[in-house]
């Protein structure tokens, strides 16, 4: 199992431009997630899906759009890229722990580094 | 105040020495605690859950106290490879799988 997949690691981008950061997982989890990590400040939730079909904002949702299709992929789409975006960004997944009482753990993707200049 | 507060470090110890991390969160409601380790300019990942009665992994212990809305980490026997970024995680109370994250305890041990 390849677990979760982000690509690309790295990415540099000028103000306004728009991409997709993908990302895929191979575990059949129910739950995925994108965060972005900033010095200092830990991680920040984006948007998050708890099944393909559905997803909803996170902390910081402003300048991103998500869509879940499939089960597998979780693409997070930056509309009009802003140095303030400038950051790494982690995609995460999980699967239901129902009946345990507890959350799951999170599974990371590598990260994709992300420049906005 | 941040839902969870970690100090933030550095923590440098000898080889050897015993360390401890501790986090506060501020929800009561929240169920679900976890440590993760985060290398640098790599993913977080699971070290380990934590439970009400507090739990061990070989020369990892972890506490809980929820009257204290309190949470620690017990590091022994501090190895070179123990070095890293030591992330607090506590879920959201009534939100399937939002995980809110401490900025991190960063620990450096010296040879």
């Amino acid at each position: 199992n390849a677990g979760v997949t982000q690509t690309p690691k790295f990415q540099v981008l000028k103000t306004g431009q728009s991409m997709t950061l993908q990302c895929a997982q191979d575990m059949n989890h129910e739950y995925m997630s994108w965060y972005r990590q900033d010095p200092g400040m830990g991680l920040r939730l984006i948007h998050y899906s708890v099944g393909a079909g559905i997803t909803d904002q996170g902390e910081v949702p402003n300048g991103y759009n998500v869509s879940r299709s499939t089960t597998e992929d979780f693409p997070l789409r930056l509309l009009s890229a802003a140095p303030s975006q400038t950051s790494v960004y982690f995609c995460a997944s999980s699967y239901s722990s129902a009946g345990k009482g507890v959350d799951a753990e999170a599974f990371f993707g590598q990260g994709t580094r992300l420049t906005v200049v | 105040r941040k839902e969870v507060e970690q100090d933030p470090g550095p923590f440098n110890v000898p080889e050897g020495a015993t360390v401890a991390f501790n986090c506060t969160y501020s929800n009561s409601a929240s169920q679900s605690f976890f440590w993760y380790r985060q290398d640098c300019r790599k993913e977080p990942k699971l070290l380990m859950s934590v439970y009400s009665s507090g739990n061990e992994d070989g020369r990892f212990t972890a506490q809980l106290n929820r009257a204290s809305q309190y949470i620690s980490l017990l590091i022994r026997d501090s190895k070179l490879s123990d070095s890293a970024t030591y992330l607090c995680v506590v879920n959201r109370p009534g939100s399937a799988r939002q995980l809110t994250f401490g900025s991190g305890t960063q620990l450096t041990v010296l040879p």
